[in-house]
């Protein structure tokens, strides 16, 4: 069975610190790999998409790299802030679209 | 304002009874997606469907039902045969459902009375 593993389940930082959340998956024949923001209570907020044929993706003080042969990708957030605080998902996607989610890790910035 | 809305916000289910989740898109998007999200776990995919009058099952599809009349709108039913209905309810969207990004609604939290 294909897992996606999110560790830590939660993260604690002082503002200013950076952000580093890991991500694995067992089946390295991913299509893509997605990261998300979730708020507590709302939806999901897509950050960023690398696709199997990137290595890296950049938004801002958003970096996510992904390594296919050690089925991992890491999304680093630089010099966190308070509303850097939330829950952080992973997806791996499949060729028909279909996505398979990680736990999470809920992060709090403290100021 | 493109984007995808949900209705309700809350949903109360009493025993026994079947009730139908909102979900519409303006984003003129072929495929859509509804999961469930259970406390300190991720979202599991309950239907999809890239196109009109055409849906797949997902992994946890038993006790739901979906349809797919328009293109802009994915209903889904929670069904009397779901014995853990309560759950936070998201639908997405995207645009050919082939891998690209998807665009999630606010989302529903289903609460059994």
């Amino acid at each position: 069975k294909q897992e996606v593993t999110q560790i830590p389940a939660a993260l604690s930082v002082p503002e200013g610190e950076n952000l580093v959340l890991n991500c694995s998956f067992t089946d390295s024949a991913i299509y893509n790999l997605q990261w998300f923001r979730q708020d507590p209570g709302k939806g999901l907020t897509s950050l960023l998409l690398i696709q199997s044929s990137q290595r890296e993706q950049t938004s801002g003080r958003l970096n996510a790299s992904l390594d296919k042969s050690s089925g991992r990708s890491t999304l680093y957030i630089a010099a966190s802030q308070p509303g850097d605080s939330a829950t952080y998902l992973c997806a791996r996607t499949d060729s028909w679209g279909k996505l398979q989610f990680g736990a999470g890790t809920q992060v709090v910035v403290t100021p | 304002d493109g984007g995808i809305t949900q209705s309700p916000k809350y949903l109360f289910r009493k025993e026994g009874q079947n009730v139908t989740l909102s979900c519409e898109q303006n984003l003129n998007h072929d495929a859509m997606y509804w999961y469930r999200q259970d406390p300190g776990q991720g979202l599991r995919l309950i239907y999809y469907s890239q196109i009109v009058n055409d849906f797949q099952k997902g992994d946890i599809a038993e006790g739901y039902s979906v349809s797919r009349e328009k293109k802009e709108s994915f209903p889904l039913t929670v069904t009397s045969a779901q014995k853990n209905p309560t759950a936070f309810y998201l639908c997405a969207s995207s645009e050919r459902g082939s891998g690209e990004t998807q665009y999630f609604g606010p989302g529903t939290r289903l609460l059994v009375l």
